[in-house]
């Protein structure tokens, strides 16, 4: 029952440098998406998916991609690491047309440093 | 275009104290209004919800006032302690719009002894 597992935890990255942040959820959730943390700006939505080879943009696409081949797997790549992208990465996960009381589960986050 | 405004940034509350955090939305289009609390570290994780069609929801001490046409809602933490210290975020959803969440900014709670 691991829920949503984020790696790495930690990493620094030189500016220029490609990385790929994994995601992944033993749920079935259909929705997944990903988040970027930054001190005052709250969570901005990076991209989301609704299902296997389906994905979209949400408000800060730039300089990410995303694929999802799997249910289980959603991950963000970095085409080329600016220090603007310096920030705590957040993926989650949910189910469709859920009760209430029934949110998103969130991963514990990945801390990039970019230099 | 900010769709969620939150405030305020940051509040101080003594134990025993009532924390307020308030957010205002424009979309008369979202039908689904949570909140979530995240701990230094941690992931956010939902606290509690409200549907637009109830004014007030409470749960234990954290209760959700819900005003639809001021298109406001807020979060009540009564008898505030020190473990309720955290990052609470509002958030709202379009109805039908996938699952997707719009965030407020954050408002960091300190609760002091």
């Amino acid at each position: 029952n691991a829920g949503v597992t984020q790696t790495p935890k930690f990493q620094v990255l030189k500016t220029g440098q490609s990385m790929t942040l994994q995601c992944a959820q033993d749920m079935n959730h259909e929705y997944m998406s990903w988040y970027r943390q930054d001190p005052g700006m709250g969570l901005r939505l990076i991209h989301y998916s609704v299902g296997a080879g389906i994905t979209d943009q949400g408000e800060v696409p730039n300089g990410y991609n995303v694929s999802r081949s799997t249910t289980e797997d959603f991950p963000l790549r970095l085409l080329s690491a600016a220090p603007s992208q310096t920030s705590v990465y957040f993926c989650a996960s949910s189910r469709f047309g859920t009760g209430i009381n029934y949110g998103y589960t969130f991963g514990s986050g990945t801390r990039l440093t970019v230099v | 275009q900010q769709q969620v405004k939150q405030s305020p940034q940051s509040l101080i509350v003594q134990k025993g104290g009532i924390s307020i955090i308030n957010c205002a939305y424009e979309n008369t289009a979202f039908d689904y209004f949570p909140w979530y609390q995240q701990f230094p570290g941690k992931g956010p994780a939902l606290l509690i919800a409200i549907r637009p069609d109830v004014s007030e929801k409470k749960e234990g001490r954290f209760t959700i006032s819900f005003n639809k046409s001021a298109k406001q809602f807020s979060l009540h933490i009564m008898d505030s302690q020190p473990g309720d210290s955290a990052t609470y975020f509002c958030a709202a959803r379009k109805q039908g719009g996938s699952e997707k969440l719009v965030f407020g900014k954050g408002t960091k709670l300190t609760v002091n002894p």
